[in-house]
């Protein structure tokens, strides 16, 4: 049973131009939300976070969205960079468990 | 000021053998978690240990699969008589505490032949 989802496995994206990844999950006890970055052949690394009580968590060019409501979450990038080119992660905290909940991921690719 | 640190970053073993793979948390880092991601999947929960014992092992596998984080040293993840199906990408992360967000290593990429 899949708590944190990711729908979309892959997104291209044009350089300069806004990527926006989606996250739903399930479990209304969850309390805090997290995107990581993952390139290949590394770990995946800490990118931006949103605690339950917010709707809106902004860091450079990365912002966060929550939606309580519809259990929805999004990362926004504008403007895109070649360099964010690589599988984003959605994770959640909490819900009962140790540690993080991850969805499957969403493989972003900007387009030159 | 290392992070995570995980060796071997390459395992290859036949079936039948024994994989151990390591982990140095980040200096500070009492808290170790270890998830496996499989070929087009995300990060599934293993296991996670402060020092010297198991919080929660709902993710491990019943058989085969055991951890621990002693006193001195690094975490151990042992997998006994490997067989296929255990190829995967093992990931350790830590973290100073329960509410802090978690901190990966590059992974051990473990293929059983």
């Amino acid at each position: 049973d899949q708590q944190v989802k990711q729908n979309s496995p892959s997104l291209s994206v044009q350089e300069g131009r806004i990527s926006i990844l989606n996250c739903d999950y399930t479990n209304s006890m969850f309390d805090y939300f997290l995107w990581y970055k993952k390139y290949p052949a590394e770990g995946p690394t800490f990118l931006i976070s949103i605690s339950s009580i917010k709707d809106k968590n902004e860091d450079g060019r990365f912002t966060v969205f929550l939606n309580k409501s519809a259990k929805h979450l999004s990362l926004h990038i504008v403007p895109s960079q070649p360099g964010d080119s690589a599988v984003y992660f959605c994770a959640a905290r909490g819900g009962g468990a140790d540690g993080l909940t991850f969805g499957k991921g969403t493989h972003l690719i900007i387009q030159p | 000021n290392a992070g995570v640190m995980q060796n071997p970053r390459h395992l290859v073993r036949r079936r039948g053998q024994e994989a151990r793979l390591r982990c140095s948390p980040m200096k500070g880092h009492s808290h170790v978690y270890w998830y496996r991601q499989l070929p087009e999947e995300g990060l599934k929960f293993m296991v996670y240990l402060q020092k010297e014992n198991i919080i929660d092992e709902s993710g491990m596998p019943k058989e085969r699969f055991s951890a621990e984080f002693p006193k001195e040293g690094p975490s151990i993840l042992r997998i006994q008589q490997v067989v296929r199906g255990d190829s995967a990408a093992y990931f350790c992360a830590s973290s100073s505490n329960t509410l802090e967000k978690l901190f990966f290593g590059s992974g051990t990429q473990l293929s059983v032949l």
